[in-house]
């Protein structure tokens, strides 16, 4: 079955350090990987995706995520952390012709930058 | 431009009661999503409408139906509320199902079954 874990429910960094909010998945085919972020009393906001091509994919707020298809896993990134950065992030995947056309999400990381 | 808009922000229901969630979208998406969020489990999906005029089931369907009204709108009903309803509520839309089409999610709404 289709599913994608994020290993930490929390992630505590100082600000200025760099970040790294972890994900693995379990598909049966070619994944289609996604990291959104969620604000406190609002919807999720799409960060970047994986589709196909080069592995490191760049995306909104300086974040950047590394696919690994040997180690299943699709961390997300940053260098430097910024106060403004504490959210809720989820990573999700999508496999070609899965059922139901849904993305499973993972149950979400909570990330706590410190000044 | 708006994005994706849901009404009410909140709500409290007795069990029984009957409610409809409305959302809109102004991006001229063709896709549009119902999911539901619980602590510790991510989002799950309840209904899916691909085009205006289709509606699929999705994880968790039971208890919800929806109504594509047009392709701007796509509203979730619970005919009779139960506590295990009690969740934040996300629609969500895409201009596809493609699996690399990315979706844009509304603000939520927060429903109290009680």
């Amino acid at each position: 079955a289709q599913s994608v874990a994020q290993p930490e429910d929390q992630v505590n960094v100082a600000e200025g350090n760099p970040l790294t909010v972890k994900c693995t998945y379990s598909v049966s085919g070619n994944p289609y990987l996604f990291w959104y972020v969620q604000y406190p009393n609002r919807g999720l906001q799409f960060l970047l995706k994986y589709i196909t091509g080069d592995n490191l994919v760049k995306g909104s707020y300086g974040f950047e995520a590394e696919f690994n298809k040997s180690q299943t896993s699709f961390h997300l990134k940053k260098p430097s952390a910024l106060v403004s950065d504490s959210a809720l992030y989820f990573c999700a995947v999508r496999v070609r012709f899965f059922l139901n056309n849904d993305m499973r999400f993972g149950a979400g990381t909570r990330l706590t930058v410190k000044p | 431009n708006a994005g994706v808009t849901q009404t009410p922000k909140f709500q409290v229901l007795k069990t029984g009661q009957s409610m409809t969630l409305q959302c809109a979208q102004d991006m001229n998406h063709n896709s549009m999503y119902w999911y539901r969020q619980d602590p510790g489990m991510g989002l799950r999906l309840i209904y899916y409408s691909a085009s205006e005029g289709t509606t699929d089931k999705g994880e968790v369907p039971n208890g919800y139906n929806v109504s594509r009204l047009n392709k701007r709108e796509f509203s979730l009903r619970l005919e009779s509320a139960a506590p295990s309803q009690t969740s934040v509520y996300f629609c969500a839309s895409s201009e596809g199902v493609g699996d690399t089409d990315t979706q844009y999610f509304g603000p939520g709404t927060r429903l109290t079954v009680l």
